[in-house]
């Protein structure tokens, strides 16, 4: 069975652009989690969506936000892009919201902002 | 607001022999959930070990144990008899059973394991 799988894998971007990443979750699996991790803060929570419903948000301003289609894939979009937006992208997929069940993750797009 | 704490950025083990990484958290909750993600170098973030709140037995898996301790808010994960493989860094989460739902994780413990 395939992974979670995150395009791209890294990508470059200049301050004031806005990027979109994409995840494709385990087959079967509905729930999509998406987190920032940085050496400093950790992994922090991002937003999760379940049946393209938007279930959770963290805390972060409104420049981030998500999707998630029928098909259970799920994009984040960041728009005029910070330095301090220089990340791993996580996304993780789940078969259902419920809180026990644990996590898959992607390898994570890495994003670099010039 | 709930926390999870890893007081340890980072340990080291030497090969073969036990070590404990260290976890607290906050929350004024009764029920929730508690897992140690492994995430190695350059490598996809795995499930360690699960607990949920109201279990007093504590979780094993191989081996990995944890020891939970709900009134001290306290979670650490032992790993025994440890391997090169173990060296990751780890990660102590937190999810509520209600509210939000949110992950909550911590900062993470670089794991060093010595041949």
């Amino acid at each position: 069975k395939a992974g979670v799988t995150q395009t791209p894998r890294y990508l470059i971007k200049t301050r004031g652009q806005q990027v979109t990443l994409s995840c494709s979750p385990i087959s079967g699996h509905r729930s999509v989690s998406w987190y920032q991790q940085t050496p400093g803060q950790g992994l922090q929570f991002l937003f999760e969506y379940f049946s393209e419903t938007q279930r959770n948000k963290g805390n972060f301003p409104g420049r981030f936000s998500g999707r998630q289609f029928s098909n259970s894939r799920s994009e984040m979009n960041v728009s005029t892009l910070e330095l301090g937006d220089s990340a791993l992208y996580l996304c993780a997929s789940s078969l259902s919201p419920t809180p026990g069940q644990p996590q898959h993750f992607g390898d994570g797009t890495r994003l670099s902002i010039l | 607001a709930q926390t999870v704490t890893q007081s340890q950025p980072e340990m080291s083990v030497q090969e073969a022999e036990t070590v404990t990484l260290s976890c607290t958290y906050d929350t004024s909750e009764s029920d929730y959930y508690l897992f140690w993600y492994k995430q190695p170098p350059s490598r996809q973030m795995i499930l360690v070990i699960r607990q949920e709140a109201y279990k007093q037995q504590n979780a094993t898996e191989n081996r990995f144990s944890v020891n939970f301790q709900k009134a001290a808010k306290s979670f650490s994960l032992k790993i025994s008899d440890s391997q090169l493989g173990d060296a990751a860094m780890y990660f102590c989460a937190y999810r509520a059973t209600s509210g939000t739902y949110k992950y909550i994780f911590g900062t993470g413990t670089r794991l060093k394991v010595l041949a």
